[in-house]
């Protein structure tokens, strides 16, 4: 089982300020995914990434994959309330058969306070 | 448009008592669908997933069952339910976006409280 580490596991921060959120894993993916979640709701996919080194831009959210393909990284300029929420990576691995396996992080849950 | 629906939206269920979720797509056909669960503190755990009708994969040994009875349909079930049971439960279909790639998109999700 492919594990993905996410740190920090809460964060709460002002709003304007700069934060970075990090996925870890020992695995190798073939793609990496980040997810918004808010309370109540299903997650929302934000962004893949599938090339090691890759950079991703998204308005003020910007999605860095590594080198290794192991682990990524998601900066978030100048934050507002409206990022409130938990955002959680997925990686994805072949399991074979033609078939794909994604596994989740226990996400970062994010706080910008007005 | 391609839509996902799940329901209840929220549950309150006594200890051995039956459950029958449910999940619909529209706008699609063939998709692949998951059953997750979420629980407090512990990320998002896959419960089963279809490739098609009847087809069903458990990756959990657990005291939950699912059935897809129709190509857009998918119901996770409980004959008795257990404390443990209690979580939020979505519903999933893998979908190409608009990057190219296959991601989830997810239902609203079903709170389950079991009592």
């Amino acid at each position: 089982t492919q594990l993905l580490e996410q740190s920090p596991q809460f964060l709460s921060i002002q709003e304007g300020e700069n934060l970075t959120v990090y996925c870890n894993s020992s695995s190798v993916f073939s793609s990496l995914q980040w997810y918004r979640q808010e309370p109540g709701e299903g997650p929302v996919l934000l962004v893949t990434v599938v090339t090691g080194g890759e950079v991703k831009k998204l308005k003020r959210l910007t999605f860095q994959f590594g080198d290794a393909r192991k682990d990524s990284s998601l900066h978030i300029t100048a934050a507002q309330p409206g990022d409130t929420g938990l955002y959680l990576c997925a990686g994805r691995t072949y399991s074979g058969a033609g078939s794909y396996q994604l596994t989740f992080g226990k996400g970062t849950k994010l706080s910008v306070i007005p | 448009s391609q839509t996902i629906h799940q329901w209840p939206a929220t549950l309150v269920q006594p200890v051995g008592s039956p459950l029958s979720l449910e999940c619909t797509v529209e706008g699609t056909s063939n998709p692949n669908l998951y059953w997750y669960r979420q629980a407090a503190g512990r990320g998002l755990q896959l419960l089963f997933y279809s490739v098609g009708i009847g087809q069903i994969s458990s990756e959990v040994p657990q005291n939950l069952s699912a059935s897809r009875p129709q190509d857009r349909q998918f119901i996770l079930s409980s004959k008795k339910l257990l404390l443990s049971d209690s979580g939020f439960y979505l519903c999933a279909w893998s979908v190409l976006s608009g990057q190219g790639y296959y991601g989830y998109t997810f239902g609203s999700g079903t709170r389950l409280t079991v009592v």
